[in-house]
């Protein structure tokens, strides 16, 4: 079974410029999150989505942030305009919602560099 | 605010020695304890989790120790080999229909040969 997929890896930009990030969840899984990593710190959850519909949104920075999963399987993440402080690893996870505890899996993630 | 908070922020064991690792959190709703490993340049995978009606839950070398009265929860790696080497997350799960992830600050282990 293929993992997440999350594109680009790594990816650097001025400050003041557009970026956007691509996930890819495991088939199957209704449920996607993204999460931001800084360094040395625990992931912490932007957005989750069940299938299509955004249902947990209240930490994305939603005046620079936005976020959509069209079709409810692939997700785009889009970041405009970038600042400095948003230089992090966006990661992406997805799980099977069948009730009780739905383990999350994680992407390998996308570096983001703010110049 | 929800808040699980790690300890210590990084460790060094010799191999074959005992890594273990602190989590306390502050929110009695949390219903789910995951510990997730991550290698650098990969995203965290789940290692071992635990409920709060389990004090102890052990799988091969590695084993979660959980007090509910003091909240708080701890993994333990018996045996450290090199190969563990990686950053250690615990988290906790918020009960409802939330089901919100909150992770600690990670340890970052190394396991001498």
């Amino acid at each position: 079974e293929a993992g997440v997929v999350q594109s680009p890896r790594y990816k650097i930009i001025e400050k003041k410029q557009p970026v956007a990030f691509w996930c890819n969840p495991i088939s199957g899984h209704n449920t996607l999150y993204w999460y931001l990593q800084n360094l040395g710190q625990g992931p912490e959850l932007l957005i989750r989505y069940e299938n299509e519909e955004a249902v947990d949104d209240s930490q994305l920075p939603k005046d620079r942030f936005s976020a959509e999963r069209l079709k409810g399987v692939d997700s785009t993440l889009k970041i405009q305009p970038a600042e400095l402080g948003d230089s992090a690893v966006y990661l992406c996870a997805s799980s099977r919602n069948r009730g009780g505890y739905n383990e999350q899996f994680f992407g390998p993630g996308t570096r983001l560099t703010v110049l | 605010q929800q808040q699980v908070k790690q300890s210590p922020q990084s460790l060094i064991v010799q191999k074959g020695g005992i890594s273990i690792i602190n989590c306390a959190y502050e929110n009695t709703a949390f219903d789910y304890f995951p510990w997730y490993q991550q290698f650098p340049g990969k995203g965290p995978a789940l290692l071992i989790a635990i409920r709060p009606d389990v004090s102890e839950k052990k799988e091969g070398r590695f084993t979660i120790s959980f007090n509910k009265s003091a909240k708080q929860f701890s993994l333990h790696i018996m045996d450290s080999q090199p190969g563990d080497s990686a950053t250690y997350f615990c988290a906790a799960r918020s009960s409802g229909s939330a089901r919100q992830l909150t992770f600690g600050s990670g340890t970052q282990l190394t396991v001498l040969p």
